[in-house]
């Protein structure tokens, strides 16, 4: 079974340009989950799909994030215009039920 | 608020010697809890749960956990520690039966095994 994949692995884009990470979920996991940690500190949340629909969208920072989730499939999560503070790795995850599996992470840097 | 705490930024054990990365939660209710390793340029990957019934869950690579309901905590162990453990390791939360299904993590410790 394939696991969780993200892409790209690493970005380094300038402030205020924009970005696009993608995340494929396992096959058949409803559940699609976006996390970041930045600058070193703690794993946060930032959203949750149940296939296409966003469950919980309470950790997003601002509108400069969307999330998208088209067909229930694979999500993006797009950052426009970056900032410095975005800098950090983003992690995406799913679950069919409680055990969420993580993705290799995407490291963005915004020089 | 819910939390997690990893209150060792560090812990550093020689080989064969039995390790003990600590664990405690703030959380209403009966949590679900986690651990997760990350290995260099590597995702978290998942290691053992707990959800319910005996309090020591064992996992992958040797790893073990206790819960404790009444300290509050879920310590990650393992009987002999081999140098390949050393990595970052994180203890994870979560609450049940609720519309969100987030995870809250701790800090994150840094495992370093000496040879």
């Amino acid at each position: 079974e394939a696991g969780v994949t993200q892409f790209p692995s690493h970005s380094v884009i300038e402030k205020g340009q924009t970005v696009t990470l993608r995340c494929d979920p396992i096959s058949g996991h409803d559940n699609l989950y976006w996390y970041r940690r930045v600058m070193g500190k703690e794993i946060k949340f930032l959203l949750h799909f149940v296939k296409e629909s966003k469950q919980d969208e309470s950790g997003m920072p601002n509108n400069r994030f969307l999330a998208e989730r088209t067909g229930g499939t694979y999500s993006t999560l797009k950052v426009q215009p970056a900032e410095l503070e975005d800098s950090g790795v983003y992690f995406c995850a799913s679950a069919r039920s409680e055990t969420q599996y993580f993705g290799p992470g995407t490291r963005l840097l915004v020089l | 608020a819910q939390s997690v705490a990893q209150p060792e930024d560090q812990v550093n054990v020689a080989e064969g010697n039995p390790l003990t990365v600590k664990c405690t939660y703030s959380v209403s209710g009966n949590p679900y809890l986690f651990w997760y390793v990350q290995y260099p340029n590597r995702g978290l990957q998942f290691l053992l749960k707990y959800i319910t019934g005996d309090n020591l869950v064992k996992g992958s690579y040797g790893f073990e956990a206790e819960f404790n309901k009444s300290q509050t905590s879920f310590h990650l162990k393992k009987p002999s520690a081999l140098v390949s453990d050393s990595t970052l390791y994180f203890c994870a939360v979560r609450v049940p039966y609720s519309s969100a299904s987030k995870i809250i993590f701790g800090s994150g410790t840094r495992l370093s095994i000496r040879p």
